[in-house]
Parts: C-alpha cells; sequence; structure tokens
C-alpha cells in the first residue's frame, strides 16, 4: 500500500544553517506530492507541492524536487528563520484502485527548532 | 476570512459519553476530511465524504460516525467515548476529492476522555 517515510526528529538548528529534510514514498499509482507546516496550537498548511515526476514545488524559500527514479521528496532550505521553527509533514495523495477518492497518506512528521 | 471553523477547541469528556465535533467550512469544497494526530503517529484518516449525501471510511474508522447533510457541515460523532480517543481531531477540505488537490485545514480541537 501507499505510505511515507520521512525523517525523524527533532532537528535543532542555527538561524541561517541549511536545512533537508529527507521523505521517501511508496505508491502504487502516481501520486501527488505535499508538505505540510504545522505552526504550535494550529492546524496544517499546504507548503509547497508538486503533482508530476521532475516538478520542483516552492515556496516561502523552501524546494522539494519530485524524484519518481528514488522515490523522494526532500524538503530544503537553504537559510532557515526562527520563524520556521514548526513540524513539518510530508504527505502523498493517490487514488487507490477502486476509489473515487484521493487520499492522504502522511509522514509522521519532523520537529523543526530554530535558535537565534 | 474563507477557510474550515471547528468547535469545540478543547474538550475534556467522562468515557462512555457520546461527543459531536463540529467543522464548518465556507469555501464550497466538495470533499471533506476527519483526521485524528496522535504523537509519533502522524495524521490518520478516519472518515472522509467526497460530496454531499456520501461518506466513506478512512484508516481508523471504528468508534466514528459521520454524516455530511450539506456541502458545508461535515461533523464527527463519537457514539460512546474510549480513552484511546484522547487526541487531537482535524477537519479538512478539498476543492474536489482528486489527488493533485491540497487540503485545507482546520485548528483542531482537543479531546481528552477520561
Amino acid at each position: 500500500g501507499d505510505s511515507v517515510t520521512q525523517m525523524e526528529g527533532p532537528v535543532t538548528l542555527s538561524e541561517e544553517a541549511f536545512l533537508t529534510i529527507n521523505c521517501t514514498y511508496t505508491a502504487t499509482g502516481y501520486p501527488s506530492l505535499f508538505w505540510y507546516v504545522q505552526y504550535p496550537g494550529e492546524g496544517l498548511q499546504l507548503l509547497l507541492k508538486a503533482t508530476k515526476a521532475d516538478d520542483k514545488g516552492s515556496n516561502k524559500g523552501f524546494e522539494a524536487t519530485y524524484r519518481k527514479e528514488t522515490t523522494s521528496f526532500h524538503l530544503e532550505k537553504g537559510s532557515v528563520q526562527v520563524s520556521d521553527s514548526a513540524v513539518y509533514f510530508c504527505a502523498l495523495s493517490d487514488r487507490p484502485r477502486g476509489s473515487t477518492l484521493g487520499r492522504l497518506y502522511f509522514g509522521r512528521g519532523t520537529q523543526l527548532t530554530v535558535w537565534p | 476570512i474563507a477557510g474550515i471553523t471547528q468547535a469545540p477547541t478543547s474538550q475534556i469528556l467522562a468515557a462512555g459519553r457520546r461527543m459531536t465535533l463540529r467543522c464548518t467550512q465556507d469555501m464550497r469544497h466538495n470533499a471533506m476530511y476527519w483526521y485524528r494526530q496522535d504523537l509519533g503517529l502522524g495524521l490518520r484518516l478516519i472518515h472522509y465524504s467526497n460530496t454531499a449525501g456520501t461518506t466513506g471510511k478512512g484508516e481508523v474508522p471504528d468508534g466514528y460516525s459521520v454524516s455530511r447533510a450539506n456541502t458545508d457541515d461535515f461533523p464527527l460523532t463519537l457514539a460512546s467515548a474510549v480513552p484511546s480517543q484522547t487526541s487531537v481531531y482535524f477537519c479538512a477540505s478539498s476543492a474536489q476529492g482528486n489527488s493533485n488537490q491540497p487540503q485545507h485545514f482546520g485548528d483542531g480541537t482537543r479531546l481528552s476522555i477520561l
């Protein structure tokens, strides 16, 4: 079945450091891939997405490239800020055989803390 | 501001009681979802609805029921709460139930069952 495996945290970085959060997936079809971010006490917000192989999603300085050959969608940012401290979730959306719904499958989340 | 409204924000409930979590969206989205979020497990889908009048079971549906009488509302009911249902519950919606549509989330309901 479909699943997402992402790097376990917590990840602690100094401001302006480079960030990578690894995410790999298993899917039976051709999924869309997403990164969501959750700030304390809030719901999840879409950070970026990619809907086909080699697509690059980007937003707020974050980037991730849909790599079909390595089944990966790693999240990167060149210079993190204190305000980036949050939990990051990798997710894939696929339509299981016989279903009319595109389901989201989430990784377990990675807590990022950025120190000034 | 358009979005998803969940109520209550938090609740403490005695085991065995019935509880309904409310979810309303004003984006005219067709698809709606309920997830529970537990530490170390990420989010797991409880129930979903492709469109008004239809519902389906997700990954962890036991002990929960939903209804979708109209486009905007998607309440989640715990008929007889148990401590293992202590969790944070998120309602979400998407324009269509297609796999490339992002989902929009409410701020969650923190539920504690004693």
